[in-house]
């Protein structure tokens, strides 16, 4: 039992360039969540889906697009990757968010540098 | 729209002093209050959480957080602390919806 895995762990990408973070989860778990964690930031988040095909916007969208075509796949894209994109990049999953049993599982994280 | 607010935005403590961190939320809903804290260089995971009953709830490794409903607050205590508790904590309430915001954090340094 894998939990949730995020690809790449690290990568660093020239002012304009596109690349994709893959979120994979084998939980079975309706929502999951793209963040971003910034010094003195805490976790932003980005996009958010409640489930398969879903999407949402959610606090720093911009810059960032998403998909759910798959129910244990969130992925996140950076069409023109910028500076202000250098982050750490974590995805989360969770059965729910209300009610028991709605612990979200957290990714290693992606260490995104922008060049 | 909820919120949560952390006072504290960084602590430093000796080891053995005790601990409180404040979290204190805005959401009118019925709402599931959760911890989860970030050790360095690692990924978030769960400390503790309050769904209903007790309001006095206990965690891992000694943590426990007590709900007040009528002051809207869930603060995270430990009576006391050691040099592993260095991390950063996160107040965050989970409700129907789906949008999950965990905020700035407390991040707590723990001198040895």
């Amino acid at each position: 039992n894998a939990g949730v895995t995020q690809t790449p762990k690290f990568r660093v990408l020239k002012t304009g360039q596109s690349m994709t973070l893959l979120c994979a989860q084998d939980m079975n778990h309706e929502y999951m969540y793209w963040y971003r964690q910034d010094p003195g930031m805490g976790l932003r988040l980005i996009h958010y889906s409640v489930g398969e095909g879903t999407t949402a916007k959610g606090e720093v969208p911009d810059g960032y697009n998403v998909s759910r075509l798959k129910k244990q796949n969130f992925l996140l894209g950076l069409e023109s990757a910028a500076p202000s994109q250098t982050s750490v990049y974590f995805c989360a999953s969770s059965y729910r968010t209300g009610g028991p049993n709605t612990e979200a599982f957290f990714g290693q994280g992606t260490r995104l540098t922008v060049v | 729209a909820q919120s949560v607010s952390q006072h504290n935005h960084h602590v430093i403590l000796s080891e053995a002093a005790s601990l409180e961190l404040g979290c204190n939320y805005s959401y009118g809903g019925t709402v599931n209050l959760f911890w989860y804290v970030q050790y360095p260089g690692q990924h978030l995971q769960l400390l503790l959480k309050y769904f209903s009953g007790d309001p006095l709830v206990k965690g891992i490794k000694g943590f426990e957080a007590e709900f007040i409903k009528s002051k809207f607050s869930f603060n995270l205590r430990k009576p006391s602390v050691q040099w592993s508790d260095t991390a950063e904590y996160f107040c965050v309430p989970h409700n129907q919806g789906g949008k999950l915001i965990f905020g700035q954090g407390t991040e707590l340094s723990v001198k040895p």
